[in-house]
């Protein structure tokens, strides 16, 4: 089993849809959660960080993390084109010394 | 967010020629700086974790005379590719780590096309 799974999509929605993206994790010592948005041929750019469970909300962006489900979400509202990108999860015990972890990206296209 | 330069965006070389890339944090100091190899349609593939004044640490596989990392500064590390061969082509990406908190800012990544 990988530390991180995700589904790699590639997920079509109609603009102005809510797109739902997900990972799940098997590390239970992981309290640190990003999500990523990475253009073709650029670096990731970071949308959210949140720290152990709950809810965060960002603009259009929203992120949940449950830890007793080991289970992160991001959900983007009134989706646009412009959103279309590969979107990674990723997550990290917390320590100086800790690694980040990736989900392999999910691929989003939002149709005008 | 944490700006995270890097340079240069796209090198075209000659087989057997040694290129090197700098990640550079501009308005954060990381001790901690990666580099990641992304082949298209993959995930990013660590490739090694790069401390300020100390060795790097290589992931299983990744060959360290072949992939030279110097991070001698809080603000500066370069990987430098040496001999490199068409295999070496990729799109590599570096990152860094706020000293406080586990937030990763990227750079923009580099093209590297060895003919």
């Amino acid at each position: 089993q990988k530390e991180v799974e995700q589904d790699p999509g590639p997920l079509s929605v109609p603009e102005g849809a809510i797109v739902s993206l997900n990972c799940t994790y098997s590390n239970s010592a992981f309290q640190y959660f990003m999500w990523y948005r990475q253009y073709s041929r650029k670096g990731p750019e970071l949308l959210m960080y949140t720290y152990s469970s709950g809810n965060k909300e960002d603009g259009r962006f929203t992120a949940q993390v449950d830890k007793s489900s080991k289970y992160i979400s991001l959900f983007i509202r009134d989706s646009q084109p412009s959103d279309s990108a590969t979107y990674l999860c990723a997550m990290s015990a917390g320590t100086s010394y800790d690694k980040v972890i990736f989900g392999p990206g999910t691929s989003l296209s939002v149709i005008p | 967010g944490a700006v995270v330069s890097q340079h240069p965006s796209r090198v075209i070389c000659k087989s057997g020629t040694s290129v090197k890339i700098e990640c550079r944090s501009l308005d954060f100091q990381a001790t901690t700086m990666f580099w990641y190899r992304q082949f298209p349609k993959q995930s990013l593939m660590l490739m090694a974790t790069s401390n300020e004044g100390s060795k790097a640490t290589y992931e299983q596989g990744v060959e360290k005379d072949k992939f030279l990392i110097n991070h001698a500064s809080l603000t500066l590390s370069t990987l430098t590719v040496t001999s490199a061969h068409p295999e070496d082509s990729s799109f590599y990406i570096c990152s860094a780590r706020e000293r406080q908190g586990q937030k990763l800012f990227f750079g923009s990544g580099t093209q590297l096309s060895v003919l």
